[in-house]
């Protein structure tokens, strides 16, 4: 399996839904991120998971809350979101050694 | 810190032409280096990667060679195809732990028939 697999696809939530994403892969990955992409732009890192312990939170609002429950899945919570909040976000995984990085198809959100 | 310049887009080409993006880099380090293709509506796909000063990452038809001399990592191809068109972006990574890639702005490109 060389797959990082996110789900749902498209969500819409409204801004006083409580939702999450989830990711997860089968590689043997130990760092995991989460990606935010606005339409043509440059993925913006948001955190970095390694060896399931939150290493790296690129000051992202507390209304996006992430868990690594295991080495396999990363989830994304969502609550209170903004319209401003939509974009594609991206799930990836890598090795520590090496250069493998994988990234997921993504969940396109919709705040509204 | 570490950061990619991309040409910038968008670029519009007729089928078989040569396509050249370029993509120069500062990094702290010894980065490697990747090439990553975005389909419309879709994620991220790993289009070629280099790890070293003088590699060749090919793949469909495209190349890059990491030339540590001028810091630059462009991406070419001599034939491109209308299922070419896509955003192309330029990344790099410093190893690590956990390892973050830092990306260019992206290059839009659109091959016409």
């Amino acid at each position: 399996d060389t797959e990082v697999t996110q789900t749902p696809k498209h969500l819409v939530m409204g801004m006083t839904n409580k939702k999450s994403l989830k990711c997860e892969q089968h590689m043997g990955h130990r760092a995991m991120y989460w990606y935010k992409q606005k339409a043509k732009k440059p993925p913006e890192l948001m955190f970095v998971y390694s060896y399931e312990k939150l290493s790296i939170n690129e000051s992202v609002p507390s209304r996006f809350s992430p868990e690594c429950p295991n080495s396999s899945l990363l989830n994304l919570h969502l609550h209170a979101l903004q319209p401003e909040d939509s974009a594609l976000y991206l799930c990836a995984s890598s090795q520590l050694q090496g250069t493998g990085y994988t990234f997921g198809s993504g969940t396109r959100l919709t705040v509204v | 810190g570490n950061s990619v310049t991309q040409m910038e887009g968008p670029v519009t080409l007729s089928e078989e032409a040569f396509l050249t993006i370029n993509c120069t880099y500062t990094a702290t380090g010894y980065p490697s280096l990747f090439w990553y293709v975005q389909y419309p509506g879709e994620g991220l796909q790993l289009l070629l990667k280099a790890t070293k000063a003088d590699d060749k990452g090919s793949n469909k038809g495209f190349e890059a060679t990491y030339r540590k001399e001028t810091t630059s990592f462009h991406l070419e191809k001599g034939s491109v195809q209308v299922s070419d068109s896509a955003v192309y972006f330029c990344a790099l990574s410093i190893s690590g732990s956990a390892r973050q890639l830092t990306f260019g702005s992206g290059t839009q490109l659109t091959v016409l028939p």
